[in-house]
């Protein structure tokens, strides 16, 4: 069966300070993988997706990145943390097949807050 | 007009109630439909796909219309464990292209 891991659960960062998330997907080969975030009491906001290793398409301009560099690993990442990046990182993994009918599946995401 | 869209609620309902969420979604070469339910502070998981011809699953019954690209979800008999975030999701034609997530209907179920 398919698992998503990311770490960590939690996480408390001063602005101006890096950020790496990472997000690792077992059970399945070549799934199409996805960020977003959710501030308190919003909806989703998907920040990035990949198709395959190397290929990020970035949905929100913003200081944050992503990178693919296996297969089932999707590390996203920040130079410098704003005030405005806290929030719930969720990293989502799903099938990409014709038709669009596969099920996503997201992992138990990383609460982020900065101070 | 947003791609997806619900009524934010919330919805407070009593224990036994029967309620509905409505969603309406834009692009009409949508291709599949799910309802995901979202627990407080938790990930997002899935409640049901919804099919063409409408399905069931237990008190949950989920419509498409796709003439009105309109989708619903009826709860019968609510319970207290029922209290979450519903969101509403269509997916696009290509597998590849993400999905797309409303910004849910909360519920509320009181006993």
């Amino acid at each position: 069966s398919q698992t998503i891991h990311q770490w960590p659960a939690t996480l408390v960062q001063p602005v101006g300070s890096p950020l790496s998330l990472e997000c690792t997907v077992e059970g399945t080969s070549n799934p199409n993988l996805y960020w977003y975030r959710q501030a308190a009491g919003r909806g989703l906001q998907l920040l990035f997706y990949s198709v395959g290793i190397g290929q990020i398409s970035s949905e929100v301009p913003q200081n944050l990145s992503a990178s693919r560099p296996q297969d089932r690993q999707f590390i996203l990442s920040s130079k410098k943390l704003l005030l405005s990046d806290s929030g719930f990182y969720l990293c989502a993994w799903r099938k990409g097949v014709a038709g669009g009918r596969e099920t996503q599946y997201f992992g138990p995401g990383t609460r982020l807050l900065v101070l | 007009r947003k791609e997806v869209e619900q009524d934010p609620g919330p919805f407070n309902v009593p224990e036994g109630a029967t309620v509905a969420f409505n969603c309406t979604y834009s692009n009409s070469a949508s291709q599949s439909f799910f309802w995901y339910r979202q627990d407080c502070r938790k990930e997002p998981k899935l409640l049901m796909s919804v099919y063409s011809s409408g399905n069931e699953d237990g008190r949950f019954t989920a419509q498409l219309n796709r003439a009105s690209q309109y989708i619903s979800l009826l709860i019968r008999d609510s319970k207290l464990s029922d209290s979450a975030t519903y969101l509403c999701v269509v997916s696009p034609l290509s597998g590849n292209t993400p999905l797309v997530f409303g910004k849910g209907t909360r519920l509320s179920v009181i006993a």
